[in-house]
Parts: structure tokens; sequence; C-alpha cells
């Protein structure tokens, strides 16, 4: 069973700083890592999706890196503002179609 | 398209008695999932269909959940008798059978059992 954990669990930062947030999954046999946003008492938001044959995908001010054979993706957020305050969540899609959650890193900017 | 639609957003009820959670997956989405979110566990999958079919459903806690799909534009989740142990965000997500396989989640269900 794939078992999915992400450092730190929160994170403090002023306006402008760079964020970066780590995933480790144990199971390399993934199908894609993804990465969502979840706002409090809201649905979650895809973000980046990474596919297994792939290393990174960017999105405006967000890169996300994948490094299948140690297990690990790392988000990173440049020049992070106030609206970038939520919780990030990684989930790795098995080939069994299944998605696995981290527990999620929340994330405050202080403006 | 107005994306996922579950229903109702909030729930509270007494211990014992029947929760159905609904959820309207995004037209044309072959799949369709069920998920649970608590703090202790975090983000868990019940169970899922694929065009109406359950497909996996080792998920599901306990037989008083009950997941059904009667047709492509519909689903329920029901817990009977309800416990406050089931007390958790509910959401529901799909996605179509092709593609990057992104899921595209509704805003939940928060569901209190007293």
């Amino acid at each position: 069973k794939q078992e999915v954990t992400q450092i730190p669990a929160a994170l403090s930062v002023p306006e402008g700083e760079n964020l970066v947030l780590n995933c480790s999954f144990t199971d390399s046999a993934i199908y894609n890592l993804q990465w969502f946003r979840q706002d409090p008492g809201k649905g979650l938001t895809s973000l980046l999706l990474i596919q297994s044959s792939q290393r990174e995908q960017t999105s405006g001010r967000l890169n996300a890196s994948l490094d299948k054979s140690s297990g690990r993706s790392t988000l990173y957020i440049a020049a992070s503002q106030p609206g970038d305050s939520a919780t990030y969540l990684c989930a790795g899609l098995s080939n069994d179609y299944k998605l696995s959650f981290g527990a999620g890193t929340t994330v405050t900017v202080r403006a | 398209d107005a994306g996922v639609i579950q229903s109702p957003r909030h729930e509270v009820t007494e211990m014992g008695q029947e929760v159905t959670l609904r959820c309207k997956p995004i037209s044309g989405h072959d799949y369709l999932f069920w998920y649970r979110q608590t703090m202790m566990r975090g983000l868990e999958l019940l169970i899922y269909f694929n065009n109406n079919v359950p497909i996996d459903d080792s998920g599901m806690p306990e037989d008083r959940f009950s997941a059904k799909m009667p047709n492509a534009s519909f689903s329920t989740l029901k817990i009977q008798p309800s416990e406050p142990r089931d007390s958790a965000v509910y959401f529901c997500a799909s996605r179509t059978g092709t593609g990057k396989n992104i899921q595209y989640f509704g805003a939940g269900t928060r569901l209190s059992v007293l």
C-alpha cells in the first residue's frame, strides 16, 4: 500500500519568500504524482500533475519535481503571497488508479 | 460546467439515524470517487465507480456504509446507522477515463453525528 508523507506539517513565511514543500512516497511504481491545494472549508483543487515519465512540471510561480528513484516530490512556490495561504496535499496515483494522499502542509504567508 | 456538486454541504444528525450524502459528477466523466477526510486519518478513498459500476470498495469502513450510482449523473453514500466516529468531511470527485487522470473534487459535505 502506498504511504505518502509530507514535511513539514505547517509552515509560516513572510510575503515574498520562496516556499519549499516536500512529499515522499514508499512505492516508486506510481502512475503520476499530483499536488492539490485545499482552502478552509473547501474542496481540493489540482495544481500540478507530473507523469511518472516526467521530472518536473511548471505553472506560473509553481514548480513541482519528481524523483521516482528516491520516492520524493517537491513543490516550489516562488515569491509567496498571502493568497497562497492554504493546505497543500500531494497524492500518488497507483497503477490501480487509486490516489493515496499525504496529510498536507498548511502554509501561512504573512503580509 | 458547474463542477462536482455535493449536497448537503453540512449535515448534523443524531447517533443511530440514517444519513444520505449526494453527488453529481461532472458531465461526461466516467469515474466517480468517494473520500472521507478526518484530522486523524487524512483523506481516505472509500469507494470508486467506473461507468456506474463499483470497482473497489475496499476502503468502506463497515457494512453500515453503502454507496450507489444509479446513473451517470448521480451517486449516493449512505450511512445506516450513523455513529459519532463517522463525523468527517466527505468528498466526491470525478474524472474522465482518458487523459491525465486529474480528479475534480466537490466542496464536500461536513457531517456531524451527535
